[in-house]
């Protein structure tokens, strides 16, 4: 496979629920992202890793937890979540950080009952 | 706070028509501007801008930027039913300022046959 692939493509979860988000990326990317993209809202950016290490949290809140084990992997664990989480959650990785080209993968679908 | 706005949000065209999509920004130490196109998930990378007056072209789509009047241009000539999307427009700052890229809420193009 090749550019980032995002599983699941489609979630539902209640808000007592525990899931995590997958990303995985084959471009041999030093820098991974997650964004949040609402209905009639920019992308919002959730978090930034750059060589494994965060150097973004842009005050999201504890429910949501990144981690990034390696510079290909990246995932998104959620806990109790709420109604308004429900969103289009885009990974999105870059040779190195920052204001440079990101490429996106196709996102996971997740609605909070 | 960094800020990109688009305009217009939304835009209907018929095949053949040329579009003019614009992106306006305040970034701190700017280094770059991106325009992406989203049709369903995924926004696919366009162009990277970093100098003004170079126009980039890539087929039907060019794109140039006004670092004077902070601002960039995305055109698309001839266009087709399948040129139908979000475009998105993002900039971002140099390294040493948080050079996270922020993004505008995007301009839905629907190109009718």
């Amino acid at each position: 496979e090749t550019g980032v692939t995002q599983t699941p493509r489609h979630l539902v979860m209640g808000m007592t629920n525990k899931k995590s988000l997958k990303c995985e990326q084959h471009l041999g990317h030093n820098a991974m992202y997650w964004y949040k993209q609402s209905a009639k809202k920019p992308l919002e950016l959730m978090f930034v890793y750059n060589f494994k290490e965060q150097t973004e949290n842009n005050s999201v809140p504890s429910r949501f937890s990144p981690e990034c084990p390696n510079s290909s992997h990246l995932f998104l664990h959620l806990h109790t979540l709420q109604p308004e989480d429900s969103a289009l959650y885009l990974c999105a990785s870059s040779l190195v950080e920052g204001a440079y080209e990101q490429y996106f993968g196709p996102g996971t679908r997740l609605t909070v009952t | 706070e960094d800020k990109v706005v688009q305009s217009p949000l939304s835009l209907v065209v018929h095949e053949g028509d040329t579009v003019t999509l614009n992106c306006s920004y305040e970034v701190t130490n700017f280094r770059s501007l991106l325009w992406y196109k989203q049709e369903k998930k995924a926004p696919t990378f366009l162009f990277m801008l970093t100098s003004s007056g170079i126009e980039k072209k890539s087929g039907r789509l060019s794109s140039i930027l006004d670092k004077k009047e902070l601002f960039s241009i995305l055109n698309i000539t001839a266009t087709q039913t399948g040129d139908s999307a979000v475009y998105l427009c993002a900039a971002g700052g140099m390294e040493t300022s948080g050079s996270r890229l922020t993004f505008g809420e995007g301009t839905q193009l629907t190109v009718n046959p």
